[in-house]
């Protein structure tokens, strides 16, 4: 069964912290491709980035960088000196591409990030 | 160019009742998706159209749930009649090509 964990339920830091927001996915599909999602008190959900499994470099957007880890079966989000804009429900999510990649998303549970000033 | 947009953003009905939702996908969007959050609980898939057709409904709870996408625009979630537990917000999210869903802000449904 495919499934998504994010252990940490709310992360507190204050501004120019660094942070790591941990995702851990079970599935048994090789092909498959993984997300984040950002969502801000406004209330949609902002794509991110999306990963598929066949590649595993690490990835840096600016403050945002991500560390993908197939013998961990780990997908992490780091924001590097973050900031206030910051604090909002983040979402780790895995789609499999088996038999055609559909759109449909297992999310996590989701991580609150509160960024104070 | 215009996002997602859903419609309410809030609706609060009493047990019994019916509520419909509304989703307008990005233009020219094939893939529209329906997803719902219950309270602390994850997101989860309802339903997947293509244009109008339903490509994939295996998350709709039960045949309260009716999900329509006519002329493969903007779809509409009815639920009749609502009881407690579908409380919770109701996102819709459409995509070109699969690989990078757009959402909406979702509706927030109580039912009392």
């Amino acid at each position: 069964a495919q499934k998504v964990t994010q252990a940490q339920t709310e992360i507190s830091v204050v501004e120019k912290e660094d942070v790591t927001l941990d995702c851990v996915y079970e599935t048994r599909d090789t092909t498959y491709y993984l997300f984040w999602y950002k969502q801000p008190p406004s209330g949609e959900l902002v794509f991110l980035i999306r990963r598929n499994s066949f590649d595993e470099q690490n990835e840096i957007s600016g403050r945002y960088s991500w560390n993908f880890q197939k013998s961990t079966s780990s997908f992490n989000f780091t924001i590097t000196a973050s900031q206030v804009v910051d604090s909002a429900v983040y979402f780790c999510a895995l789609s499999e591409a088996q038999g055609g990649n559909t759109g449909k998303l297992i999310f996590g549970q989701g991580t609150t990030l509160q960024v104070k000033p | 160019e215009a996002g997602v947009t859903q419609f309410p953003s809030h609706s609060v009905i009493e047990k019994g009742q019916t509520v419909t939702l509304r989703c307008d996908p990005i233009s020219g969007h094939d893939n529209l998706y329906w997803y719902r959050r219950v309270m602390g609980k994850e997101i989860k898939f309802l339903l997947h159209f293509v244009k109008e057709s339903k490509q994939d409904e295996s998350g709709m709870p039960n045949n309260r749930f009716l999900a329509e996408r006519t002329g493969g625009t903007y779809s509409t979630l009815k639920v009749q009649p609502a009881e407690l537990e579908d409380s919770g917000v109701y996102f819709c999210a459409s995509s070109q090509d699969r690989s990078k869903l757009f959402f909406g802000s979702g509706t927030q449904l109580s039912v009392l």
